[in-house]
């Protein structure tokens, strides 16, 4: 099945840094998704991108969907310590008939530590 | 509305035994979904369902069975648990008819088998 590299695999940075991450695959997706895992609980979508070369913002995050449609980052601006947690890049293809199911191909998750 | 409710929270099964986890939402969600999690691999979907009874194999189905009889349940049959089945089982559902709508999780079971 498709595969999705995400880097780096965890983060330590102090309150005020700006994060970096991305995901590479060798597969073309439709959408990319970035979503956050508190501990204990589920993931929860962060921000999600539907065209090539889209760029969104959600307060300090932003996104971006590369335009080979092979590759997403997330960047967090002046990060606080509630930004700890896991991140991860998600990806949906369409199959020939338009449809995907919602069936998402995760990346490995990169952990976030904050030092206040 | 609770949203995806998972249960239980924790399990530890002994080799071979069986046990059924229980995932229901409130949203009338036709799509559902159930992934494990295990230390750095991300999520991988194990079965997925498009409505009532209807379900189909994910990317790691061996040894875990489903069923949908109704559009709120979807629970997931470990038969003969293993030691590999150590994980942590999340539930998700979304809306049908929005290909881009978002997937809402559950908090998840953490399975121990020993």
């Amino acid at each position: 099945g498709q595969q999705l590299n995400q880097s780096p695999q965890s983060m330590f940075i102090q309150e005020g840094e700006d994060v970096s991450m991305n995901c590479t695959s060798s597969s073309i997706f439709n959408t990319w998704l970035w979503y956050k895992q508190d501990p204990g609980e589920g993931p929860v979508l962060l921000i999600a991108l539907y065209k090539a070369g889209e760029l969104t913002s959600n307060g300090r995050l932003t996104a971006q969907f590369g335009i080979t449609r092979k590759d997403s980052f997330l960047n967090i601006s002046a990060s606080i310590p509630s930004d700890v947690g896991i991140y991860f890049c998600a990806g949906l293809i369409l199959n020939a008939g338009g449809t995907s199911y919602g069936k998402l191909t995760f990346g490995q998750g990169t952990i976030l530590t904050v030092h206040p | 509305n609770a949203g995806v409710t998972q249960t239980p929270k924790f399990r530890i099964l002994k080799i071979g035994q069986s046990m059924t986890l229980q995932c229901a939402q409130d949203m009338n969600h036709n799509y559902m979904y159930w992934y494990r999690q295990d230390p750095g691999m991300g999520l991988k979907l194990i079965y997925y369902s498009v409505g009532a009874g209807i379900t189909d194999k994910g990317e790691v189905p061996n040894g875990y069975n489903v069923s949908r009889s109704t559009t709120e349940d979807f629970p997931l049959r470990l038969e003969l648990a293993a030691p590999s089945q150590t994980s942590v089982y999340f539930c998700a559902s979304r809306h049908r008819d929005r290909d881009n709508s978002p997937l809402h999780f559950g908090n998840g079971t953490r399975l121990t088998v020993t």
